[in-house]
């Protein structure tokens, strides 16, 4: 299977720790976004990355949220310092290129991965 | 009273009906959406697509229509089958060289009956 892998699938945190969560790209990939969704909303856009360089962070919290796409190894979105608010599931999506008006370039999501904080 | 949380929109069709799910969209930029399925516990899973030079796409028993005008996209569905049940996002796109910060819309539920 070459999708979008996210780890863990399930992640429990006590208020104040700290949450790490994993993205590999679709194979050839080297865009990569994390969005987060609330129960029963929408995704919300959170952060766009290439290698080694944040794109677009209009999305993030400006505190204790952090993401990384580092030269070789996952993407990585950290939270800090968790509150109950942070409870979600958060998707990781990849794309071949950023251009939306190329026939046949979409992006695709991975399966998430669910936090919740107690 | 206050609303404690938010209830999607549910459509209702019984197995071999054609589906039509909406979505109004309000960015007159956007020229790019996808349409996703979401089942419970899973990641959304693209369905179609189409840009914003076409009103109308077809896929394999879906259809999306495009009506810029308005700023309105639907999903059709034919032959509705059990294993369509799910939740069903439109998102969009705009700047279309500038990634996919992609902006979803509350999603609608399709409830398949026998």
């Amino acid at each position: 299977n070459a999708g979008v892998m996210q780890n863990p699938r399930h992640l429990v945190r006590r208020r104040g720790q700290e949450a790490r969560l994993r993205c590999s790209p679709m194979k050839g990939h080297s865009h990569v976004y994390w969005y987060r969704q609330l129960p029963e909303e929408g995704l919300k856009f959170m952060v766009y990355l290439q290698k080694e360089n944040i794109i677009d962070e209009s999305g993030m919290p400006k505190e204790r949220f952090s993401a990384e796409f580092p030269k070789e190894g996952p993407s990585i979105l950290r939270i800090q310092q968790v509150v109950r608010g942070d409870s979600a599931a958060y998707f990781c999506a990849s794309s071949l290129t950023s251009d939306s008006s190329v026939i046949g370039n979409t992006i695709y999501f991975g399966e998430g991965s669910w936090l919740t904080v107690v | 009273g206050e609303s404690v949380g938010l209830h999607l929109p549910t459509l209702s069709v019984q197995e071999g009906d054609n589906s039509i799910i909406n979505c109004a969209y309000s960015n007159s930029a956007s020229d790019y959406f996808i349409w996703y399925k979401q089942e419970s516990g899973k990641g959304p899973q693209f369905i179609i697509d189409i840009r914003s030079n076409m009103d109308k796409r077809q896929g394999q028993r879906v259809t999306v229509l495009l009506n810029k005008t308005v700023k309105h996209l639907s999903l059709q569905i034919a032959a509705t089958q059990p294993g369509d049940s799910a939740v069903y996002f439109c998102a969009e796109n705009t700047e279309s060289n500038s990634g996919y910060a992609l902006n979803f819309g509350k999603g609608t539920s399709l409830l398949v009956t026998p």
